[in-house]
């Protein structure tokens, strides 16, 4: 089974720092990776989504992420983070090989905070 | 276009009643899927459908629980039966249809149900 590990659960930083939240799935096949994010009592929305091509994808508020398959990962930056991408970030991924590639699985989220 | 709706957005039963989640997925959309939030977790999966067909559910628990998603109106997901572990938030999602499977899950706003 698919298993997706969001290293940090809580990332504060300072506005127009740079933030990289990171995340790690456990697959030795392929994978399509996925990044949401939700706001407070909102559902989720998609960010970026990594399917195939090029590695690193970009979403159109300025965070973008980099599949690394010998690394197991898609950390997720932002060169500058507003006060407004306060939210917690989730990281998902899903099989395209097999019969449930329909199957999102979750990392725990990291909320990322902040501060003025 | 408007997005994945869900209703109730805020649901609270006492133990031993009934929930009853519904879900209208997007125009065009004819996949569904059901995910539960549990407090500090991620999204778990619990069931896929199209029209009239369970394709996936295992991640549903075995008893109480089951989804529908008839040829006409939303989705419901019903719980029986309730009990305080069953208060979580309740995603649904929905996806168009595509030759690979690899239509983007787009996600509704949520039932956050409280069982007293």
């Amino acid at each position: 089974a698919q298993s997706v590990t969001q290293l940090d659960s809580q990332v504060p930083v300072f506005e127009e720092a740079p933030v990289e939240l990171r995340c790690n799935y456990s697959s030795s096949v392929s994978v399509y990776l996925f990044w949401y994010v939700q706001y407070p009592n909102q559902g989720l929305q998609l960010l970026l989504k990594y399917l195939s091509g090029s590695t690193l994808v970009e979403s159109i508020n300025g965070f973008e992420a980099e599949f690394n398959k010998s690394q197991t990962s898609f950390h997720l930056r932002k060169p500058s983070v507003h006060i407004s991408d306060t939210a917690e970030y989730f990281c998902a991924v899903s099989d395209p090989g097999g019969g449930s590639n329909y199957k999102l699985t979750f990392g725990k989220g990291t909320l990322l905070t902040v501060n003025p | 276009n408007a997005g994945v709706m869900q209703n109730p957005r805020h649901l609270v039963r006492r133990r031993g009643q009934e929930a009853r989640l519904r879900c209208s997925p997007m125009k065009g959309h004819s996949h569904v899927y059901w995910y539960r939030q549990l407090p500090e977790e991620g999204l778990k999966f619990m069931v896929y459908l199209q029209k009239e067909n369970i394709i996936d559910e295992s991640g549903m628990p075995k008893e109480r629980f089951s989804a529908e998603f008839p040829k006409e109106g939303p989705s419901i997901l019903r719980i029986q039966q309730v009990v305080r572990g069953d208060s979580a938030a309740y995603f649904c999602a929905s996806s168009p249809p595509t030759l690979t499977g690899a239509g983007t899950q787009y996600f509704g706003p949520g039932t956050r149900l409280l069982v007293l």
